[in-house]
């Protein structure tokens, strides 16, 4: 069974530049998760997906950051523009919310250097 | 709210001795917790997890944990370190009242000296 699948593995742009980031979760799993890593920290939520719903978007910078799930699959996260202060690795996770304790399976995550 | 507190960024230990990565948490209510492992330019892969039942925990590569309620603690143990488990190690928690969303730490990490 493949693994949560992330694209690309590393970014570098210049700052006031797009950026995106795309993730393909395991197959089944209904929940998605994105969230950032910065240097040296633990991971942090910036949205969770319950199927095609953002149901947990509280995190996300809303002005500048902006996720999508079109049909409950695959999905988009966008940078708009990006700031120096983005840098950082951007990780996807997805679960089935069927295993006790809500498992979640990560993919390699996007480096993200932003100029 | 939950939140989790790691004690120690860099623990060092030399190949063959215990492996002990200490772990704090705070939970209003009955908690989820987990430990993950970060290998270099890797996501995280789940090591054990505690949710009900025994305290102890057994995970892979011979990791185990033990929930302290009393303590508020849920230290990582490995009786003897292998080179490989050079890697950063994150203490996790969550809700059981809503158990999709993760509290991460800051992570420690863990180096082997030959």
């Amino acid at each position: 069974e493949a693994g949560v699948v992330q694209s690309p593995r590393y970014k570098i742009i210049e700052k006031k530049q797009p950026v995106a980031f795309w993730c393909n979760p395991i197959s089944g799993h209904n929940t998605l998760y994105w969230y950032r890593q910065n240097l040296g920290q633990g991971p942090e939520l910036l949205i969770r997906y319950e199927n095609e719903e953002a149901v947990d978007d509280s995190q996300l910078p809303k002005d500048r950051f902006s996720a999508e799930r079109l049909k409950g699959v695959d999905s988009t996260l966008k940078i708009q523009p990006a700031e120096l202060g983005d840098s950082a690795v951007y990780l996807c996770a997805s679960s089935s919310g069927l295993a006790e304790g809500n498992e979640q399976f990560f993919g390699p995550g996007t480096r993200l250097t932003v100029l | 709210a939950q939140s989790v507190t790691q004690l120690g960024s860099h623990v060092s230990v030399s190949e063959g001795a215990l492996v002990l990565l200490r772990c704090n948490y705070s939970s209003s209510v009955p908690p989820y917790l987990f430990w993950y492992v970060q290998y270099p330019n890797q996501g995280l892969q789940l090591l054990l997890k505690y949710t009900t039942g025994a305290t102890l925990v057994k995970g892979i590569n011979g990791f185990e944990a033990e929930f302290k309620k009393s303590e508020t603690s849920f230290h990582l143990t490995k009786p003897s370190a292998h080179m490989s488990d050079a890697a950063e190690y994150f203490c996790a928690v969550s809700a059981y009242s809503s158990a999709s969303k993760i509290i991460f730490g800051s992570g420690t990490r863990l180096s082997i000296r030959p």
